[in-house]
């Protein structure tokens, strides 16, 4: 199985700070027929399910606002939250789905300062 | 608005049995995989089984693997989680969700709200 850990495990910001999330695969999630990284991002605000923000490691989902965004490639990836909104706190998770079975990250929790 | 709402959780002994449904609407749903995430009280996302567009398919996790069996009616635009042998490291809210193509590897755009399953005595 490929192993996602995540960085930190939590993250306390000021509203309006750039925040932070590193996500490593156990090996490469980089499928290269299409050169595409095989990586997604996911929000879990409390008592909801989780919301696609980021697929292909960089493309943003549909309404994800453009402060989120992605970047990497192969193991290393990371999450940017570039000006923290008060209704960013949650959860936030890593996922590859380069091969089954899928996996996810264990998880960081971002709070405000 | 794609939708996907799972039915069938609550509270079930140790050693029982529980069938999970998950209704879908809104889009075509034989043209897509479908999984099942699970959340335990507390903890991080796990992914349980996913079957692809055509049943043809399927995977479980190997903490699920002979215990679950998942299955899809194209017809009724549903999804089912039949689940045996529970114990309570099975607790937890199971998610129903959409992928994004035919298959079973891909990312999650679609999340059900989640059904509760709670095993105890």
């Amino acid at each position: 199985d490929i192993v996602m850990t995540q960085s930190p495990d939590s993250l306390v910001v000021s509203l309006g700070e750039r925040a932070t999330i590193n996500c490593k695969s156990s090996q490469s999630v980089l499928y290269s027929p299409n050169n595409k990284n095989n990586l997604a991002w996911y929000q879990q605000k409390p008592g909801q399910p989780p919301k696609l923000l980021i697929y292909w490691a960089s493309t943003r989902a549909s309404g994800v606002p453009d402060r989120f965004s992605g970047s990497g490639s192969g193991t290393d990836f990371t999450l940017t939250i570039s000006s923290l909104q008060a209704e960013d706190v949650a959860v936030y998770y890593c996922q590859q789905y380069y091969r089954t079975p899928l996996t996810f990250g264990g998880g960081t929790k971002v709070e405000i300062k | 608005e794609v939708q996907v709402v799972e039915s069938g959780g609550g509270l079930v002994q140790p050693g029982g049995s529980l069938r999970l449904s998950c209704s879908a609407s809104e889009f075509t749903f034989s043209n897509f995989g479908m999984h099942w995430v699970r959340q335990a009280p507390g903890k991080g996302l796990e992914y349980v089984s996913g079957l692809s567009s055509s049943g043809g398919n399927t995977y479980y996790a190997d903490s699920v693997k002979g215990r679950f069996t998942i299955s899809r009616d194209n017809s009724k635009n549903t999804l089912y989680l039949q689940m045996s042998s529970l114990t309570a490291e099975d607790t937890a809210v199971y998610y129903c969700v959409k992928g994004g193509n035919p298959d079973i590897v891909g990312a999650l755009p679609h999340w059900g709200q989640g059904t509760l399953v709670t095993v105890s005595s």
